[in-house]
C-alpha cells in the first residue's frame, strides 16, 4: 500500500533550526511536496522536489532522496509565526497526491 | 492572478439534512478541481476530482457527491448527512499545464454534523 510517515509533533525554540522528516512509499513517484497549514486555515505550498538533493528557498529548504524514499523540510531562524502543521505529500504514478497526517510544529520563545 | 473561494466557511447541520458546499476559481481556465476532507490527526483524504465539466472521479464510496456544472465551479453535496461527515472540507485546483501538480486551496469549510 501507499504510505507517508512523519512525526506527529515537534517543539523548537525561536531563532533555532528544526528538521521535519518524511518517509514515503508510493506506487511510482512524481515528486514530493511540503505544505504549511496554520490552525483552521487551508494549506499553502512550500516546496516541490522531484530530483535528489536540496532545494533552498529563503529560510526554508527541502531535501529529497528517492532511493531512500525520504525527504526533510529544514526551517532556519525560526519565528513564532512558523508555528503550524507541516504536511508532506508524495505524488504517485497516477499523479495523485498521497498525504501524511502532518507534523505540528510548536515554537517556544 | 488566480483565486479560489469556497463557502460557507462554517456549517452546523443536523444528521439527515442535506449539504451543499460550493467552490469557484477565477483567473484560470480548465483547471483540475478537487474536494478533500481533513479529519483531526489524519492526512488529507481525496474525495473527488474533476478534469473537466461533468467529469467527476470519486475516490471514496460514501454518501457524498460532487458536480461540476461550469468550468470553474465545483460543488460538494449530500442528500442526508451522517455524523461521520463532520470535518474540514477543502476545495483545491491545479493547473493541468504545469508538471508540478501544485495545489492551490480554498479557505476551507468546517462542517459539524449533530
Amino acid at each position: 500500500g501507499q504510505n507517508i510517515d512523519q512525526p506527529t509533533e515537534m517543539t523548537a525554540t525561536e531563532g533555532a533550526i528544526v528538521q521535519i522528516n518524511c518517509t514515503y512509499q508510493t506506487s511510482g513517484f512524481n515528486g514530493l511536496f511540503w505544505y504549511q497549514q496554520h490552525a483552521g486555515e487551508a494549506p499553502t505550498f512550500l516546496s516541490y522536489n522531484v530530483l535528489d538533493g536540496l532545494e533552498e528557498k529563503g529560510r526554508f529548504s527541502s531535501f529529497l532522496s528517492r532511493s531512500k524514499g525520504y525527504s526533510y523540510l529544514l526551517l532556519k531562524e525560526l519565528q513564532m509565526k512558523d508555528s503550524a502543521s507541516y504536511l508532506c505529500a508524495a505524488m504517485d504514478s497516477n499523479y495523485q497526491l498521497i498525504w501524511g497526517a502532518g507534523t505540528k510544529l510548536i515554537i517556544k520563545p | 492572478s488566480q483565486t479560489i473561494h469556497q463557502w460557507p466557511a462554517t456549517l452546523v447541520q443536523p444528521v439527515g439534512s442535506p449539504l451543499s458546499l460550493e467552490c469557484t476559481v477565477e483567473g484560470t481556465s480548465n483547471p483540475n478541481l478537487y474536494w478533500y476532507r481533513q479529519a483531526a490527526g489524519r492526512g488529507l483524504q481525496l474525495l473527488f476530482y474533476s478534469v473537466g465539466i461533468g467529469q467527476i472521479s470519486s475516490e471514496v464510496p460514501q454518501n457524498l457527491s460532487a458536480s461540476r456544472p461550469q468550468d470553474r465551479q465545483f460543488i460538494l453535496s449530500s442528500k442526508k448527512l451522517l455524523l461521520s461527515d463532520s470535518g474540514f472540507y477543502l476545495c483545491a485546483w491545479s493547473d493541468r499545464d504545469k508538471d508540478t501538480g501544485e495545489l492551490f486551496f480554498g479557505e476551507g469549510s468546517r462542517l459539524t454534523v449533530l
